[in-house]
């Protein structure tokens, strides 16, 4: 089993549209969860941390589930500028480097 | 945007030629990463610095060696390049030991 496992999707919304993707995790020993952004043929850009209490950033909100070892990303009103690659990533231990999940691939269109 | 550069952004180069890819950074950060993106792999380490003249290996660093000499640059060296090492190479620097890294905007790397 891959340590973080992402749906790949495509997923693809229209305009205004919630989207919600989800990640589970294989080391109950990870401490840190977040989430990134990565555009196309661009360079990955952290998009928001994910805390046990959950979390909420404008339009975007990050909920964790510890027993479950699940995490997961809720995009309110979808704009075509949110079209890009969502990783979910995850700290091993408070030394442990981060592991990175393949990516989910949002769409969004007029 | 964090002050972190990658040169070359573009090598094609042929099986067996030795490769050194570099990253230079303009924040002082202590950690610097080096990592690979590939289709259906997603971002994987290959090796990571703590300091200057402190390396360690990361998940797939077969094939890799880095060094970093001063604080602002860390070398990535394949030194004897397999078609297996066609990728993009992102560097990474942050300042803590967090989650938060800040991407070089990658090298992409052809051998052939």
């Amino acid at each position: 089993r891959k340590e973080v496992e992402q749906d790949p999707g495509p997923f693809n919304v229209p305009e205004g549209a919630t989207v919600a993707f989800n990640c589970t995790y294989s080391n109950s020993a990870s401490q840190s969860f977040f989430w990134y952004r990565q555009d196309c043929r661009k360079e990955p850009k952290l998009l928001m941390s994910v805390y046990s209490s959950g979390n909420e950033d404008g339009r975007f909100t990050a909920q964790l589930n510890r027993a479950s070892q699940y995490i997961s990303l809720l995009i309110r009103d979808s704009k075509l500028s949110d079209s890009a690659t969502y990783l979910c990533v995850v700290k091993r231990g408070s030394q442990g480097n981060l592991i990175f999940g393949k990516g989910t691939k949002l769409s969004v269109k007029p | 945007d964090a002050g972190i550069t990658q040169s070359p952004r573009h090598k094609v180069t042929e099986t067996g030629t030795p490769v050194t890819l570099r990253c230079h950074q303009t924040e002082n950060h202590r950690y610097m990463y080096w990592y690979r993106q590939d289709p259906g792999h997603g971002l994987r380490l290959i090796h990571y610095s703590y300091g200057v003249k402190d390396t360690d290996k990361g998940e797939v660093s077969d094939g890799y060696s880095v060094s970093r000499s001063k604080t602002e640059d860390f070398l990535l060296t394949l030194e004897s390049a397999t078609s297996s090492q066609t990728s993009v190479y992102f560097c990474a620097i942050s300042d803590f030991d967090t989650g938060e890294l800040f991407f070089g905007e990658g090298s992409r790397l052809t051998v052939l």
